[in-house]
């Protein structure tokens, strides 16, 4: 089955304490994309990548990083989380052609304290 | 800077009758519009897009208009289903490139 995969699909965690997220996808997708989503703002991309070793920050890059090193993985690093970094996390991949609709994880509910 | 808004946070509708969704984008280099449909607890799912060379894309219930000189586009979905319960977002990109912005999202309910 075409999907991709996000883990944890929930985690509580500390305020400074180092996280990952993981998403994988098994469709060969060029495009690779990470988007947060809070009350009252939808979802805003924090970064994008083209392909391997090509990344570029979204709108709300600040306090992430995020590497890609194979084509079917990107994960999501919070080197130092805050509380203002709890949020809902989706991870998204599409083909570089053809239809230009992301398909989209199912979410990771993180809860910084 | 929302570039690109939805300004009604909720819709109701009555089953069988139509709805429309709006959604307003400042952008002038918007080329490519999407709509994506989210129920609670899963990822967004693309819905329907249409590019800024058409002003009409259909595919079955759905709809979805382009007023190029309003920057504004509808989704519209006739009959409504209960079903079709769920938050709608709009989304646009430059170019069709890996760069999406997403509206706010409107909550539809369809009333059995």
């Amino acid at each position: 089955e075409a999907q991709v995969t996000q883990n944890p699909r929930y985690l509580i965690t500390v305020t400074g304490k180092k996280l990952t997220v993981t998403c994988s996808q098994n469709m060969n997708h060029e495009y690779m994309s990470w988007y947060r989503q809070d009350p009252g703002l939808g979802l805003r991309q924090i970064y994008y990548s083209m392909n391997v070793e090509v990344t570029d920050k979204g709108d709300v890059p600040e306090g992430y990083k995020v590497s890609r090193k194979e084509k079917r993985n990107f994960p999501l690093i919070l080197e130092s989380p805050s509380p203002n970094q709890t949020s809902l996390y989706f991870c998204a991949s599409r083909a570089q052609t053809g239809s230009y609709g992301y398909t989209f994880g199912s979410g990771t509910r993180l809860t910084v304290v | 800077d929302q570039q690109v808004k939805q300004n009604s946070p909720s819709l109701s509708v009555q089953e069988g009758r139509i709805s429309i969704l709006n959604c307003d984008y400042t952008n002038s280099m918007f080329d490519y519009f999407l709509w994506y449909k989210k129920y609670p607890a899963e990822g967004p799912t693309f819905l329907i897009s249409i590019s800024s060379i058409k002003d009409k894309n259909e595919d079955g219930r759905f709809t979805v208009f382009l007023n190029k000189s309003a920057k504004h586009l509808s989704l519209h979905i006739v009959p409504s289903q209960p079903g079709d319960s769920a938050v709608y977002f709009c989304a646009a990109s430059v170019n069709s490139g890996s760069r999406l912005t997403f509206g706010e999202g409107t909550q539809l309910t369809v009333n059995p």
